[in-house]
């Protein structure tokens, strides 16, 4: 089993709508968790950063951390065709500076 | 350059040449981390260093793979008798964070595409 679990996809949505895109994970340790996003032949970027449990809204993107359940997720609102891209879960423990990805989930916004 | 350079973008090797890629991070960024990312596949980690030494080298796959970095700053990735498997993506981050405890931004660059024929 991963450390990080994270569904592939691909999810097609059409443009304007709510996307939910989610991780699970088996190490309780984790505590720091983020979002990067990776277009087509680039580098992943870092979208969203949290820390422990809770919510984080940043424009159109919201990050949740349930740290009991050991799940988190990233919701994008108006989804914009711009939106299409890979979105990989990340996290790690802080007690090194190992960081570890889940697979990445596909996603297409259609206009 | 502004952000995390990779060479060569893409290269091309027969099974059993090795192979170098070379990683020049974002100055000033005292962590390194290479990754592999294979299709369809999310980011393998490989090795992460802190400064010149390498606290955690506990992705690399085999006694194929090596790296190092000098300097604090650039990185090289080598890879010894390259096998068909080792196709991947190779991509290298930096960050500012200078506490092993701290989980602070990877900035990435575009990766190395490597093709083992």
């Amino acid at each position: 089993q991963k450390e990080v679990e994270q569904d592939p996809g691909p999810l097609s949505v059409p443009e304007g709508a709510i996307v939910s895109l989610n991780c699970t994970y088996s190490n309780s340790a984790f505590q720091y968790f983020m979002w990067y996003r990776q277009y087509s032949r680039k580098g992943p970027e870092l979208l969203m950063y949290t820390y422990s449990s809770g919510n984080k809204e940043d424009g159109r993107f919201t990050a949740q951390v349930d740290k009991s359940s050991k799940y988190i997720s990233l919701f994008i609102r108006d989804s914009q065709p711009s939106d299409s891209a890979t979105y990989l879960c990340a996290m790690s423990s802080g007690n090194t500076g190992k960081l570890i990805f889940g697979q990445g989930t596909t996603l297409q916004v259609k206009p | 350059g502004a952000g995390v350079s990779q060479s060569p973008s893409n290269k091309v090797t027969e099974k059993g040449k090795d192979v170098e890629l070379r990683c020049d991070p974002i100055s000033g960024h005292t962590a390194l981390y290479w990754y592999r990312q294979s299709l369809g596949q999310g980011l393998e980690f490989l090795i992460y260093f802190q400064g010149n030494s390498a606290p955690d080298k506990s992705g690399l796959p085999s006694d194929r793979f090596s790296a190092e970095r000098t300097g604090g700053s650039v990185s090289t990735l080598t890879i010894q008798r390259t096998q068909q498997e080792d196709s991947a993506v190779y991509l290298c981050a930096s960050s500012p964070t200078r506490h092993p405890s701290g989980a602070g931004e990877l900035f990435f660059g575009e990766g190395s595409r490597l093709t083992v024929l």
